[in-house]
């Protein structure tokens, strides 16, 4: 089992939904938990960012850690085309020196 | 505040040459990285350097070597090109856990 799972889809929505991206995880030392958005030949940027568990909200997203389930989702309301790019998920032990573990990244489109 | 740069943003290379890809931030960030990303595989660590004067093996580093010239700057070189090397590359740098990524250069090994 890969340490750290996600859905590379594509994952196809059209404008206004509410999307939910996720992933699994197996280590239970993960404690920082990232999602990054990555636009077609771009580098990955980072998008949110949360610590240990629960919710935390940014303008249209939110990011939800479940450390219980060794799950993390990434929710967008009211999606835009502007959107659309891949989303990764990234974390780590609360541990120094260590680096991200990254998932392979979901592919979304959002349809005006 | 340019953030992460790197150069060149395209390469072309034949199998058995060398080249080094070069990386600098302006963030004063202590750790830098270097990732490849390939299709289906995500992104994948092939060293990084968690501060000035040192540097790690990440996941994939055979065929790879990395300097750590000044808390500024972190090269990725490679000594003989393989077909398998065709990827593009990120350098990343961070301070605590938050990675900012350059804009990556897509290498082609034929």
């Amino acid at each position: 089992q890969k340490e750290v799972e996600q859905d590379p889809g594509p994952l196809s929505v059209p404008e206004g939904a509410i999307v939910s991206l996720n992933c699994t995880y197996s280590n239970s030392a993960f404690q920082y938990f990232m999602w990054y958005r990555q636009y077609s030949r771009k580098g990955p940027e980072l998008l949110m960012y949360t610590y240990s568990s629960g919710n935390k909200e940014d303008g249209r997203f939110t990011a939800q850690v479940d450390k219980s389930s060794k799950y993390i989702s990434l929710f967008i309301r009211d999606s835009q085309p502007s959107d659309s790019a891949t989303y990764l998920c990234a974390m780590r032990p609360n541990q120094a020196g260590t680096a991200l573990i990254f998932g392979k990244g979901t592919t979304l489109s959002v349809s005006s | 505040n340019a953030g992460v740069t790197q150069t060149p943003k395209f390469q072309v290379l034949k199998t058995g040459q060398s080249m080094t890809l070069q990386c600098a931030q302006d963030m004063n960030h202590n750790s830098m990285y270097w990732y490849r990303q390939d299709p289906g595989m995500g992104l994948r660590l092939i060293y990084y350097s968690a501060s000035e004067g040192t540097t790690d093996k990440g996941e994939v580093p055979n065929g790879y070597n990395v300097s750590r010239l000044n808390k500024r700057e972190f090269s990725l070189r490679l000594e003989s090109a393989a077909p398998s090397q065709t990827s593009v590359y990120f350098c990343a740098s961070s301070e605590a856990s938050l990675l900012y990524f350059g804009p990556g250069t897509r290498l082609t090994v034929t």
